[in-house]
């Protein structure tokens, strides 16, 4: 148990574009969500948390209206990356915490390439 | 605030032999300890947490690892790796209770030679 999935695994986009990034917990529910960016070779840096209902709260760094989070129900969170541009082109990676446990749980990860 | 230091960012390892990745952390206040895995394109895998009690905790693929609070240290150790140990690992910590966030350390790297 305690699976969460992300959609899509990877994107490529055109500098300018939105791209929306799923993430899902398949067999728990999830009051928390949370969105890590990973980039090459380094180590995951927290985005922003994620909970159901109500507005995410970001990193201090993060731009909020650039990277919009909505977590509309208790199994789904979605990431939006508005005005793509090259740099924002890294390995995004969800985790849902499950409320009977300590631990969080990882999704596979996007990679997303903006041209 | 908590910080984790992941104190190498590579180790080469011979197949079957022991080694150790070694992790401290500071924080003002109590803390779960956590040792992540990551192979190439894909999320992060636990291998084993500390939330309390027991100071040697067992995990997966037969890592285990030892909470030392004296000396804020959660070192991961294995007496023995395979080829299929190679991947990133990654030492965490969050403040306790509730769905709190994970602060990362840098990553090591663990490479096995045959």
């Amino acid at each position: 148990g305690a699976v969460v999935s992300q959609h899509p695994s990877w994107v490529i986009c055109k500098s300018g574009t939105s791209v929306k990034i799923e993430c899902r917990s398949l067999d728990f529910q999830a009051t928390t969500m949370f969105w890590y960016r990973q980039f090459p070779k380094q180590s995951l840096m927290l985005m922003a948390t994620s909970n159901e209902g109500s507005k995410a709260t970001y990193e201090q760094g993060v731009e909020k209206d650039k990277f919009l989070i909505n977590h509309a129900s208790l199994t789904l969170s979605t990431l939006t990356v508005t005005s793509a541009h090259p740099e924002d082109s890294s390995f995004y990676i969800c985790s849902a915490h499950r409320d009977s446990s300590y631990e969080q749980y990882f999704g596979p990860g996007t990679r997303l390439t903006v041209t | 605030a908590q910080s984790v230091t992941q104190l190498d960012s590579q180790v080469p390892v011979f197949e079957e032999a022991p080694v150790e990745l070694r992790c401290n952390y500071s924080s003002s206040v109590s803390v779960y300890l956590f040792w992540y895995v990551q192979y190439p394109n894909q999320g992060l895998q636990l291998l084993l947490k500390y939330l309390s009690g027991s100071t040697l905790v067992k995990g997966i693929n037969g890592f285990e690892a030892e909470f030392n609070k004296s000396q804020t240290s959660f070192h991961l150790r294995k007496p023995s790796v395979h080829i299929s140990d190679t991947a990133e690992y990654f030492c965490a910590v969050s403040v306790t209770g509730g769905a709190q966030k994970l602060v990362f350390g840098q990553g090591t790297r663990l490479t096995i030679n045959p």
